[in-house]
């Protein structure tokens, strides 16, 4: 069965500062995909990088990148120069096979407060 | 011009009661999904659904039922509602075929329903 996991359920840095938000996974699947999405305080979710298990290279999405290290299954969001505006919830998903619905399992989530 | 959009944002009802939740997309997407976000801001998905089949996730009781009129509106219908269905509901779609960096879930803004 797929797994996500999220072992930092919240986590302080400093304006201006990197921050890395953990993520592993659990799959049999040699074909999946990663996401990462943002949940403000306002409750939206918003879609930031994606991680293809076939791709060669880290995804980056301006200050977002992506740590994947796939022989440890673990795909870490690393925000750089971090703003205010980036105080929120995080949370990685994997993508289900398509056997099992096209859909997404998310993780718990982490709290990300910015401090000025 | 809203995306995806959900209605109504609050909803508190008595337990007992039957209520609905509308959601519309507007990206012409082929797929729908709801998920239910808990207290703890875990995102659990419920069902996903296109035109040619309903995907449920097996620990949703069957109290929760989706109805499509048409490919651009997924319904939420929850009968008999209990405490533990309090809980922010999200819609959410996507194109046909696995998701990805190119094809990703786009959600609603969430519907807080209180059973009182």
């Amino acid at each position: 069965a797929q797994k996500i996991t999220q072992t930092q359920p919240g986590m302080f840095v400093q304006e201006k500062e990197a921050v890395t938000l953990d993520c592993t996974y659990d799959t049999s699947d040699q074909s999946y995909g990663l996401f990462w999405y943002k949940q403000p305080s306002s409750g939206e979710m918003i879609f930031l990088i994606y991680q293809g298990s076939y791709d060669e290279q880290n995804a980056t999405e301006g200050r977002y990148s992506l740590n994947f290290q796939k022989a440890r299954k673990s795909a870490n969001l690393v925000i750089s120069a971090s703003q205010l505006g980036d105080s929120a919830m995080y949370f990685c998903a994997m993508r289900l096979p398509l056997n099992a619905g096209n859909m997404l399992t998310f993780g718990g989530g982490t709290r990300l407060m910015v401090k000025p | 011009d809203t995306a995806v959009s959900q209605t109504p944002k609050y909803l508190v009802t008595q337990m007992g009661n039957d209520k609905s939740i509308k959601c519309e997309q507007n990206l012409g997407h082929d797929t729908m999904y709801w998920y239910k976000q808990d207290s703890k801001k875990f995102l659990k998905i419920m069902f996903s659904y296109n035109n040619k089949e309903l995907i449920i996730n097996e620990t949703v009781p069957n109290r929760f039922s989706p109805k499509s009129p048409d490919k651009a509106h997924l319904n939420l219908h929850i009968n008999s509602l209990e405490l533990g269905d309090s809980a922010v509901y999200f819609c959410a779609s996507s194109q046909a075929g696995r998701l990805s960096g190119a094809n990703v879930l786009t959600f609603g803004a969430g519907s807080r329903l209180t059973v009182l």
